[in-house]
């Protein structure tokens, strides 16, 4: 699986936007990029998934570059509930062990008041 | 929807004791994962089904842990004897297949601590 680099910590001022980037510069073409986070003492939270396009939903924005070497997770207005570790995941589409969820150290985010 | 159900929250073992967690994945999710995660890092996949068959537990210390998913519904995973490096949080996880475009959900996991 494509490996992922991330800044182990971020600040965000609450009601700002939080752009939290990652770097998958051996991304091959079947591998999906994930976005996690996970609160103190709770299970990991699905975010947002992409391949190729960049896609929005409820919780954030996922901007993919064209060369699929990096992206940005995008939360559009912090807030401290937002606090949180949050995981960029290159998640393989195929092969004989495809499916499964490799998770990095990820980045410490904290939303200030 | 229900989530991903684990039990106990909670599990304080002695060493070379023995544990069980449970897991009841979403209704008609055929991938079930389970995650091991120690305290500062993040989850690793220890096994993974695919509905009653084993896809991958090539991460699984198969001397002392050992986990099943009969009838390709709710999961068992245990720990047999445990050690205090065992302490960790323990996730399952479900999807609805294999495929990287398919969501992978987690439930709230099961804090076990090994003394």
């Amino acid at each position: 699986d494509a490996k992922t680099t991330q800044p182990p910590s971020m600040d965000c001022a609450e009601g700002r936007a939080a752009n939290l980037p990652c770097n998958h510069s051996t991304i091959s073409g079947n591998e999906y990029v994930y976005w996690y986070r996970q609160i103190h003492s709770q299970g990991p939270q699905y975010i947002i998934h992409g391949l190729k396009n960049n896609e929005t939903n409820e919780m954030a924005s996922l901007i993919i570059t064209e060369d699929r070497k990096s992206s940005t997770l995008i939360l559009p207005h912090a807030t401290l509930r937002d606090t949180a570790v949050y995981y960029c995941i290159v998640r393989l589409g195929g092969g004989t062990s495809y499916g499964k969820l490799t998770f990095g150290q990820g980045t410490i985010l904290t939303v200030h008041p | 929807e229900a989530g991903v159900a684990q039990s106990p929250r909670y599990k304080i073992i002695e060493k070379r004791q023995s544990v069980a967690f449970w897991c009841n994945p979403i209704s008609g999710h055929a991938t079930l994962y389970w995650y091991q995660q120690i305290l500062g890092q993040g989850p690793k996949l220890l096994i993974q089904f695919q509905n009653n068959g084993v896809v991958d537990d090539s991460q699984l210390p198969k001397d002392r842990f050992s986990a099943e998913r009969l009838k390709g519904v709710d999961s068992t995973l245990k720990i047999q004897p445990a050690k205090l490096e065992d302490s960790a949080v323990y996730l399952c996880a479900s999807s609805y297949n294999r495929g990287a475009g398919n969501t992978i959900y987690f439930g709230e996991g099961s804090w076990l601590t090994v003394v």
